[in-house]
């Protein structure tokens, strides 16, 4: 299957700041990546699709310049989360596939604890 | 939007017992999926079956499109099963592949 890398997998911060995650497809060109948010013992939410090229697709309620949503490349997509406050504080992941097949790989999680 | 429903939303086993989680959702569907997020969050692919039977070692899925629910089967359930498993679903029609997914069945397998 298709492998996703997604960097950082922990990330502590102080209110105020930003942060930024780096979701990256390692041996499939990703035209489309997904970025989802979960909070404990919840279901995963997506927040965004990134299109690489092109500006993002939020989801209702999502605020965009919030979470900054950047796709330079085929293998990058990035989320910013912009001055980050304890409410931020989640679980995100991508992910992505191939169109060879409809099957969606994420990558590993990223846990935003703000402060 | 499409809903999906996963039942039971908790499972308790004993090591060794066999079990099968639900998925139900409301529309037609281009894709379904079950993964494993295990304690760190990682979500392991377990199936991509939008439709038939799948069997992959101890682990079995079978989604009926036209009755849209899917099943998960698993036999001789072990501790490093434990987690939560999730049903997700992509709506058809639409050309989104972004997935939908239910609120999961937490499992605990105890020794």
């Amino acid at each position: 299957g298709a492998v996703v890398s997604q960097h950082p997998s922990w990330v502590i911060c102080k209110s105020g700041t930003s942060v930024k995650i780096e979701c990256r497809s390692l041996d499939f060109q990703a035209t489309t990546m997904f970025w989802y948010r979960q909070f404990p013992k919840q279901s995963l939410m997506l927040m965004a699709t990134s299109n690489e090229g092109s500006k993002a697709t939020y989801e209702q309620g999502v605020e965009k310049d919030k979470f900054l949503i950047n796709h330079a490349s085929l293998t990058l997509s990035t989320l910013t989360v912009t001055s980050a406050h304890p409410e931020d504080s989640s679980f995100y992941i991508c992910g992505g596939g191939g169109y060879n097949t409809g099957e969606l790989f994420f990558g590993e999680g990223s846990r935003l604890t703000v402060l | 939007g499409i809903q999906v429903e996963q039942s039971p939303p908790d499972l308790i086993l004993q090591e060794g017992a066999n079990s099968t989680l639900r998925c139900n959702f409301s529309d037609s569907v281009n894709n379904l999926q079950w993964f494993h997020q295990n304690p760190w969050g990682q979500l392991i692919n377990l199936f991509y079956i939008p439709s038939g039977t799948k069997q992959n070692g101890r682990l079995s899925a079978t989604t009926v499109a036209t009755e849209r629910y899917s099943l998960l089967y698993i036999s001789s359930s072990q501790t490093t099963d434990s987690g939560v498993y999730f049903c997700a679903v992509e709506l058809g029609g639409t050309g989104r592949r972004a997935l939908t997914f239910g609120s999961g069945t937490r499992l605990q397998v105890q020794p």
